[in-house]
C-alpha cells in the first residue's frame, strides 16, 4: 500500500459526460501529479501541483483541468469526453521540498476510465 | 525536451536466466534517473533512484547501474515473480519537478 488514495477505482462514462477523479496523497506529501497511461502509450505526465499551486504542466489538453485543495487532495476534472480518453488515470505524490529531491513518486491504484 | 527510450520493448526470460534491460536518456542536467515496477493494472512502485554516473543500487536480484546517456537495470536469476513491466525515469533540472517516463520493458520470466 503506497499511501496514495484514488477513487473511483472504475468509471464507465459516455462521450461528452464530464468526470473527477479524486485524489489522496500521501500524509505529509505536499506534492501531487496526475500522469495518464493508455494502451499504446506509457505514462504521460499531465501536471503537477505543489501545496495547493500548479508547479509544472505536461500535456494536459485543454478538457482537463486540474486542482489541489488546502487539505491537499487533489481532483482531476476531465470534461467533453472523446473515446480517446479512456485510459488509467494515475495519481502520484511525492516528499519533494524546494532544494531537495527524495527522488521517489508514491503511486496511487489508478482509476481506469472507459468511455463509450 | 526531456526524453527516454527503453530496450527491449518486451523480453522473455526462462527462470534462472540473467539479463539486462536498457534505459537510454536525454535530458538538460540530469536530477535523478529512477527506476519503478509496475504490475498489471497497479500503480509503478518504487525500485531505484540513481544520480550520477557510476552509480550502482542494489535489491535483491536487481541491479541498476548509470552512466552519462543510459542505465542498465541487471536482473540476475530471475524468478517469475520478477516479471512485471519496468520504468525508467529521468528528472531534468530545467523542467520543475515533472518526472519523464520511458514506455517501459514487459518482462516475463517462465518457470
Amino acid at each position: 500500500d503506497s499511501g496514495v488514495t484514488q477513487t473511483p477505482k472504475h468509471l464507465i462514462t459516455a462521450t461528452g459526460q464530464r468526470v473527477t477523479l479524486r485524489c489522496s496523497p500521501r500524509s505529509g506529501d505536499l506534492s501531487v501529479y496526475w500522469y495518464q497511461q493508455s494502451l499504446d502509450q506509457g505514462l504521460q505526465f499531465l501536471i503537477q501541483y505543489y501545496n495547493g499551486e500548479e508547479r509544472a504542466k505536461g500535456n494536459i489538453l485543454e478538457r482537463f483541468s486540474a486542482q489541489q485543495f488546502p487539505d491537499l487532495h487533489s481532483e482531476l476534472n476531465l470534461s467533453s469526453l472523446e473515446l480517446g480518453d479512456s485510459a488509467l488515470y494515475f495519481c502520484a505524490s511525492s516528499a519533494f521540498d524546494r532544494g531537495r529531491n527524495t527522488g521517489e513518486l508514491f503511486f496511487g491504484e489508478g482509476s481506469r476510465l472507459t468511455v463509450l | 525536451e526531456d526524453q527516454v527510450t527503453q530496450s527491449p520493448e518486451a523480453l522473455r526470460l526462462q527462470e534462472g536466466e540473467s539479463s539486462s534491460l536498457n534505459c537510454s536518456y536525454t535530458v538538460s542536467g540530469l536530477r535523478g534517473l529512477f527506476w519503478y515496477r509496475q504490475d498489471p493494472g497497479k500503480g509503478p512502485e518504487f525500485l531505484f533512484t540513481l544520480y550520477s554516473a557510476g552509480e550502482e543500487k542494489e535489491k535483491e536480484r536487481l541491479k541498476a547501474t548509470l552512466t552519462k546517456k543510459e542505465s542498465f537495470l541487471h536482473i540476475t536469476a530471475p524468478k517469475p515473480e520478477d516479471s512485471a513491466t519496468y520504468l525508467c525515469a529521468v528528472q531534468g533540472k530545467n523542467y520543475g519537478q515533472n518526472f519523464v517516463f520511458g514506455p517501459g520493458t514487459r518482462l516475463s520470466v517462465l518457470p
